[in-house]
């Protein structure tokens, strides 16, 4: 099926280093999901955006819908050992007329004490 | 506040056997419900999703089918598994709000 390109694949960061990580396409998005998987778990929604340019935080995670529509970018500050886990991205396609989400490849972060 | 209920947690079934995963929502009314199957260290791919009773729409062609009997129960089975048919189940649903939730995942291994 058809998958969002989400970089980076996977990141080791330090405990305290802030993160970023992005979600690109070819076709414009009306919404853009963030999740976060824990192991043998189903992914939790982190952060919901809906507008071109929107900006929106959570606690330290910062997420920002791209103004082209076919991008998101999702940014954790000052990261802790219990960030640790897959991270997805999951889109709405602009005007397909379904309920359909379209989710990134993942990026598994790990973060070292 | 909604909720969403997977059932069993964990499976292990022989080849050849059949599969009926359940899925309720709770809380909520006239949801839009999905399956999704996520392999080892992999992404999620979506396998059906419902917008009412008795509505099914089918995006990967396998040997599974989904069923909707009641607004808030999603069902997924097959006649007779396949090895490849081993990974993470995930039910989830959504609303006009957008927002996609998910429940907590079964576990299907196929020997």
């Amino acid at each position: 099926g058809q998958q969002l390109n989400q970089s980076p694949q996977s990141m080791f960061i330090q405990e305290g280093e802030d993160v970023s990580m992005n979600c690109t396409s070819s076709s414009i998005f009306n919404t853009w999901l963030w999740y976060k998987q824990d192991p043998g778990e189903g992914p939790v929604l982190l952060i919901a955006l809906y507008k071109a340019g929107e900006l929106t935080s959570n606690g330290r995670l910062t997420a920002q819908f791209g103004i082209t529509r076919k991008d998101s970018f999702l940014n954790i500050s000052a990261s802790i050992p219990s960030d640790v886990g897959i991270y997805f991205c999951a889109g709405q396609l602009l005007g397909s007329g379904t309920y359909k989400y379209i989710f990134g490849t993942g990026t598994r972060l790990k973060v070292l004490a | 506040s909604q909720t969403i209920h997977q059932w069993p947690a964990t499976l292990v079934q022989p080849v050849g056997s059949p599969l009926s995963l359940e899925c309720t929502v709770e809380g909520t009314s006239n949801p839009n419900l999905y399956w999704y199957r996520q392999a080892a260290g992999r992404g999620l791919q979506l396998l059906f999703y419902s917008v009412g009773i008795g509505q099914i729409s089918s995006e990967v062609p396998q040997n599974l089918s989904a069923s909707r009997p009641q607004d808030r129960q999603f069902i997924l089975s097959s006649k007779k598994l396949l090895l490849s048919d081993s990974g993470f189940y995930l039910c989830a649903w959504s609303h006009s709000s957008y927002e996609q939730y998910f429940g907590p995942g079964t576990r299907l291994t196929v020997t």
